[in-house]
């Protein structure tokens, strides 16, 4: 299997504009988060989706942050419009809920730098 | 508040330095307990999970340990390759939640 797979790698941006980050999850997997990394906060829980719906949205930052999941191979994260604190390091990860190991395994990461 | 607190923020070793990192937390009815290793622009790599005070696992020079309330990661006469960042994290019962993590571990191991 590919793993987790990311796009875009690396985004640059200008404070104002649409960014959207893309994860397509490891096949098999019902689980999908989506955090993001700092150095001040660490690695910090936006949002998760079990089956595609979305369970709980409490770490998403304000009304700029939007994500969705189509279809079981595909999420998308929007930041519209985009500010310089927003940058960051935004990873996806996915898991298989199983009675007792429900590991995450994590993409490569968009570094996201908003100017 | 559930919380996630590792220590020592760095850590420098010389080649073949054995030592540990802490991991302690607050979460209770823990559900699992993991070990993530993450390499400079990367994601993080799973490691381990521990489930239960008393369980131990072992991989390479590593090996994890889990008490009620806080958790170890032995490194074992390390090499200049471990250097990376060591972060650890909670799953609160539940099933299928979201984890908590600490801050991480940055390890520098020198030749």
């Amino acid at each position: 299997d590919a793993g987790v797979i990311q796009s875009p790698r690396h985004e640059v941006t200008e404070m104002g504009q649409e960014v959207t980050l893309r994860c397509k999850p490891i096949s098999g997997h019902d689980y999908l988060f989506w955090y993001r990394q700092t150095m001040m906060r660490g690695l910090e829980l936006l949002i998760y989706f079990n089956n595609n719906v979305p369970i709980d949205d409490s770490g998403m930052p304000e009304d700029r942050f939007s994500a969705k999941m189509p279809n079981a191979s595909f999420s998308t994260l929007k930041i519209q419009p985009s500010e310089p604190r927003d940058s960051a390091v935004y990873f996806c990860a996915s898991s298989y809920y199983g009675r007792r190991s429900d590991t995450q395994y994590f993409g490569p990461g968009t570094r996201l730098t908003v100017l | 508040e559930d919380q996630v607190t590792q220590s020592p923020e760095a850590l420098r070793l010389q080649e073949g330095e054995s030592s540990s990192l802490n991991c302690s937390y607050t979460v209770s009815g823990l559900r699992g307990l993991f070990w993530y290793r993450q390499d400079p622009g990367k994601g993080p790599e799973f490691l381990f999970t521990l489930y239960s005070a008393g369980e131990e696992k072992e991989k390479e020079r590593l090996k994890a340990t889990l008490t009620k309330k806080e958790s170890f990661l032995h490194i074992t006469a390390p090499k200049p390759e471990d250097s990376a960042t060591y972060l650890c994290a909670v799953q609160p019962p539940g099933g299928g939640t979201a984890l908590i993590f600490g801050k991480g571990t940055t390890l520098s191991v020198s030749s």
